[in-house]
């Protein structure tokens, strides 16, 4: 079975600090990999995903993610976060095959922004 | 646009009850999943269904878990006899379809559901 390592819990920078979020999976076949997010309070939303060709994908809000298949990462990055960026990061997993559209994720990283 | 609705919000009930969650997909999206997220054991899939297709239930915790979805659109999650460790803010999720052009699936709000 396929499995999501988020490495770090709770991730607390200062605003304009620089974010890099980790996130491996486990399987051997082709993925599709996704980053949302968790705002207090709000929903899951879809920060970025990767279904095929640029390994370096960007999302919203300045964040951008680098697929890199040798080492099953998919790791978030931010140049320089904001105090609105505090939230819960959630890395996700499919993988290309039928029936197998459920996402598979990772515990989480909480992220706090000082100001 | 109208997103992913689910109802109720928050649902208190006494061990042993059944309880009945629901989920609005967005107009027009023909998959819908439920996940479950919990403290211990974080966001997990519980069940998939695809146009007239058969469900796929593989992760359904237990036999007390079923859920349908009417006409393509509305689903209803159910739990019998409900335990202290169904407690969990369980969530809706719909996408266009499953092809990688319209596979990303939206979430709704969640219903946490607490049993005492």
């Amino acid at each position: 079975a396929q499995s999501v390592s988020q490495h770090n819990h709770h991730v607390i920078l200062s605003e304009a600090a620089s974010l890099e979020l980790g996130c491996n999976y486990s399987y051997g076949g082709t993925v599709n990999l996704f980053w949302y997010v968790q705002y207090p309070g709000q929903h899951l939303q879809l920060l970025l995903k990767y279904f095929s060709g640029d390994p370096l994908v960007k999302g919203i809000k300045g964040f951008e993610a680098e697929f890199i298949k040798s080492k099953f990462s998919f790791n978030l990055r931010k140049p320089s976060v904001q105090w609105s960026d505090t939230a819960e990061y959630f890395c996700a997993v499919t993988h290309s095959g039928a029936g197998s559209y459920q996402l598979t994720f990772g515990k989480g990283t909480k992220l706090s922004v000082i100001p | 646009g109208a997103g992913v609705s689910q109802s109720p919000s928050n649902k208190v009930t006494e061990k042993g009850k059944d309880v009945e969650l629901r989920c609005d997909p967005i107009s027009g999206h023909t998959a819908l999943y439920w996940y479950r997220q919990s403290l211990g054991q974080g966001l997990e899939f519980l069940i998939y269904f695809q146009g007239n297709s058969a469900p796929d239930k593989s992760g359904l915790p237990s036999d007390r878990f079923s859920a349908e979805r009417t006409g393509g659109s509305v689903s209803t999650l159910t739990i019998q006899r409900t335990q202290q460790e169904d407690s969990a803010v369980y969530l809706c999720a719909s996408s266009l379809g499953v092809s990688s052009h319209s596979y990303e699936q939206y979430f709704g709000p969640g219903t946490r559901l607490t049993v005492t």
